[in-house]
């Protein structure tokens, strides 16, 4: 499929579990970007990625650990999941960074910690 | 860090014009824009405007940036209840690359 998809949608796991979300997009963007959304905090910016092997944090990295081998894929790995990252995550992926250079989303992955 | 506020909800009926409003403290942003969610979805870009702008229109969506007083407004003309959904204010600042989302404020259309 053709666009930045995400797998899985939704996903149940218990606390302390290691859970990976992946975010895959078809443009060959250089830059790559994971969010959470929360009620009332909108989007919060975890990690992102200029180009493949360069990744940087965001405003709520804690807890998160990202890779980007392949310029397509950029998975969000949570070591041990708490209560408190039950959340709504999104990747997103852009061309480049100017402000005209717009952010494309995916579905997004519902995530519940039990 | 940089704040960005958006009222939580707002209601209009059909045919009526609605204005969404944000406010945003970081006098460095070079760009602000205007996103749209529906439900299950993501977020996909609406409009933006550069900071050098007062005013943008695109068809029913005007945007209108009062950068003395950092308040951007999106007024959606005719709306209708397709427009139904989560609308998201965000700016980015002079550092590039990171964008700093408001809360979300959810409008809904009656019939």
């Amino acid at each position: 499929d053709a666009g930045i998809t995400q797998s899985p949608r939704y996903k149940i796991t218990e606390t302390g579990r290691q859970v990976t979300l992946m975010c895959h997009q078809t443009w060959s963007h250089s830059y790559m970007f994971w969010y959470r959304q929360d009620l009332g905090h909108g989007l919060r910016l975890i990690y992102y990625s200029a180009a493949a092997d360069i990744t940087d944090k965001g405003e709520v990295p804690d807890g998160y650990v990202v890779s980007r081998s392949k310029t397509e894929n950029f998975p969000l790995t949570l070591e041990s999941a708490t209560r408190s990252q039950t959340s709504v995550y999104f990747c997103a992926s852009s061309d480049g960074t100017s402000g005209s250079d717009e952010q494309y989303f995916g579905p997004g992955t519902r995530l519940t910690v039990t | 860090g940089e704040d960005v506020e958006q009222s939580l909800f707002l209601s209009v009926r059909e045919g009526d014009s609605s204005v969404i409003n944000c406010t945003y403290t970081d006098s460095s942003s070079t760009y602000l824009y205007w996103y749209k969610q529906e439900p299950g979805a993501g977020l996909q870009l609406l409009t933006y405007i550069f900071s050098n702008m007062d005013m943008k229109q695109d068809q029913r969506l005007t945007v209108l940036l009062n950068k003395k007083d950092k308040h951007l407004s999106l007024r959606i003309a005719d709306t209708q209840t397709g427009d139904s959904a989560i609308y998201f204010c965000a700016e980015m600042g002079n550092a590039g690359n990171m964008l700093t989302f408001g809360g979300g404020t959810r409008l809904m259309v009656k019939p």
